[in-house]
C-alpha cells in the first residue's frame, strides 16, 4: 500500500478538464511543498510534469498544473487530447526515514 | 543533452546479490546541484524510490530496504552503482535511475531495466 493515495483511475472526453489527487498527511504532502508529478506512457520511463506543488520545466506544456491544499495535492490537466492518455503519479518529500515517496498512480483515460 | 542508462543482469537468482550501473552522460556527479536516485516498478505496479545519492556522496535509502541496499558513485566513469543484497522474487522489476535536482525532482530519467528474480 503506497504512503500516498491517488484515485486508480479518471476519465475525461477530448477537450475537457480533469484533476487527479493525491492525498497525503502533516509528514508528507501536508507538511512540506515538495509535491512533485510525473506522467508515464506504456512501455516508457516517467516524466517530470511538476515540481515544487506547481512549478513546470521547460518544455511541459502549461495544461498541466499542480496545486495544494492541506494535505492534498493535485494535478490539474486541461484541455484533454489523447496523448494525455497515461498513468500519473505524485511524490512527496516525507518526514518519515525515506526521502520521498510516490502515490500509488493514477490511469487516465481519454474516451 | 543530459542522459542517463541502466546496465545489469536481466535474470538473478533468489538470494544471490543485484549490481546494476548507471551511466550518465551530460552532467557531472560532483554538481552540487544534483545528484543521482534509484527507484524501481514491479511489472503493472506503482513506482517505489529506493535510493539517493548526493553530490558530497551523502546517501539516502528507503526504510524498508536500507539493510540490503547500497547505493555509490564513481565521479570519474559517471556512474552510480546500485546493490541490493539477498534478492527475491518480489523483486522483480524495473529498475530506474534519474537525474535528482532540487527536492524530488527526478528529471530525466534512464530508460529502465528489467530485473527478473527467478530459479
Amino acid at each position: 500500500q503506497s504512503a500516498l493515495t491517488q484515485p486508480a483511475s479518471v476519465s475525461g472526453s477530448p477537450g475537457q478538464s480533469i484533476t487527479i489527487s493525491c492525498t497525503g498527511t502533516s509528514r508528507d504532502v501536508g507538511g512540506y511543498n515538495y509535491v512533485s508529478w510525473y506522467q508515464q506512457h506504456p512501455g516508457k520511463a516517467p516524466k517530470l510534469l511538476i515540481y515544487e506543488v506547481s512549478l513546470r520545466p521547460s518544455g511541459v506544456s502549461n495544461r498541466f498544473s499542480g496545486s495544494k491544499s492541506g494535505n492534498t495535492a493535485s494535478l490539474a490537466i486541461s484541455g484533454l487530447q489523447a496523448e494525455d492518455e497515461a498513468d500519473y503519479y505524485c511524490c512527496s518529500y516525507t518526514s518519515s526515514s525515506t526521502l520521498g515517496v510516490f502515490g500509488g498512480g493514477t490511469k487516465l483515460t481519454v474516451l | 543533452q543530459v542522459t542517463l542508462k541502466e546496465s545489469g543482469p536481466v535474470l538473478v537468482k533468489p538470494t544471490e546479490t543485484l549490481t546494476l550501473t548507471c551511466t550518465v552522460s551530460g552532467f557531472s556527479l560532483s554538481n552540487t546541484k544534483m545528484g543521482v536516485s534509484w527507484i524501481r516498478q514491479p511489472p503493472g505496479k506503482a513506482l517505489e524510490w529506493l535510493a539517493h545519492i548526493f553530490s558530497n556522496d551523502e546517501q539516502s535509502y528507503t526504510t524498508s530496504l536500507k539493510n540490503r541496499l547500497t547505493i555509490s558513485k564513481d565521479t570519474s566513469k559517471s556512474q552510480v552503482v546500485l546493490t541490493m543484497t539477498n534478492m527475491d522474487p518480489v523483486d522483480t522489476a524495473t529498475y530506474y535511475c534519474a537525474r535528482t535536482t532540487g527536492v524530488l525532482q527526478f528529471d530525466p530519467w534512464g530508460q529502465g531495466t528489467l530485473v527478473t528474480v527467478s530459479s
